[in-house]
């Protein structure tokens, strides 16, 4: 069964400084899709960014980009330049090609001081 | 003009009452869903619905029934409410075959007393 981990309960980061999440998933396939979300105290989830597995090419959105490294099957998040909005629990997600089904990781809550 | 809609955002009742939340979709997404985040920010997938079709029901007690009377609905209804039902309840959306993100409401906070 596929899997997705996020080691870091809680991350810290500075202002205007940059952070990383991590994500590590499990599976055995070769065709799937990674996203990253952000959940702010509203409780909405918005999508941060997205990547294609059979993409070479680094996910890049603004300040946020992805270190997709798919021998090993880590799947980060690079704030830069990170901002009081930032602040949010951030998830990492998983769908295998051809399925329907989306595997959140636990969440890593990111508190940016000022 | 909201994507994913769904009612109510807040629900509170008592241990043993039926409830239901309701879910509405204006994308055109083929495919909905439940999610139940529950006190520790644990986002876990309970049904799924394509095109009117149950196509995914993980481990999820009998009380919990989804219904879909078109593609652009999906409720939930909950039997016999226990205090350990109480979370955040997420519907979402996705066309999964052109590869889109999931699409989330913006969720029902239940919290049975």
């Amino acid at each position: 069964a596929q899997t997705v981990t996020q080691s870091q309960p809680e991350m810290s980061v500075q202002e205007a400084e940059t952070v990383t999440l991590s994500c590590t998933y499990d599976t055995s396939e070769s065709d799937y899709y990674l996203f990253w979300y952000k959940q702010p105290p509203s409780r909405q989830m918005i999508l941060v960014i997205r990547q294609e597995a059979y993409k070479q090419q680094n996910a890049t959105e603004n300040r946020f980009s992805v270190n997709f490294q798919k021998a090993a099957k880590s799947f980060s998040l690079k704030i830069s330049d990170s901002q009081l909005g930032d602040a949010a629990m951030y998830f990492c997600a998983y769908r295998s090609g051809g399925t329907y089904k989306y595997i959140f990781g636990t969440g890593t809550r990111l508190k940016v001081l000022a | 003009d909201t994507a994913v809609s769904q009612t109510p955002k807040y629900l509170v009742t008592q241990m043993g009452n039926d409830k239901s939340i309701k879910c509405e979709q204006n994308l055109g997404h083929d495919t909905m869903y439940w999610y139940k985040q529950d006190s520790k920010k644990f986002l876990k997938i309970m049904f799924s619905y394509n095109n009117k079709e149950l196509i995914i029901n993980e481990t999820v007690p009998n009380r919990f029934s989804p219904k879909s009377p078109d593609k652009a609905h999906l409720n939930l209804h909950i039997n016999s409410l226990e205090l350990g039902d109480s979370a955040v309840y997420f519907c979402a959306s996705s066309q999964v075959l052109l590869n889109e993100k999931l699409f989330f409401g913006s969720g029902t906070q239940l919290s049975v007393l």
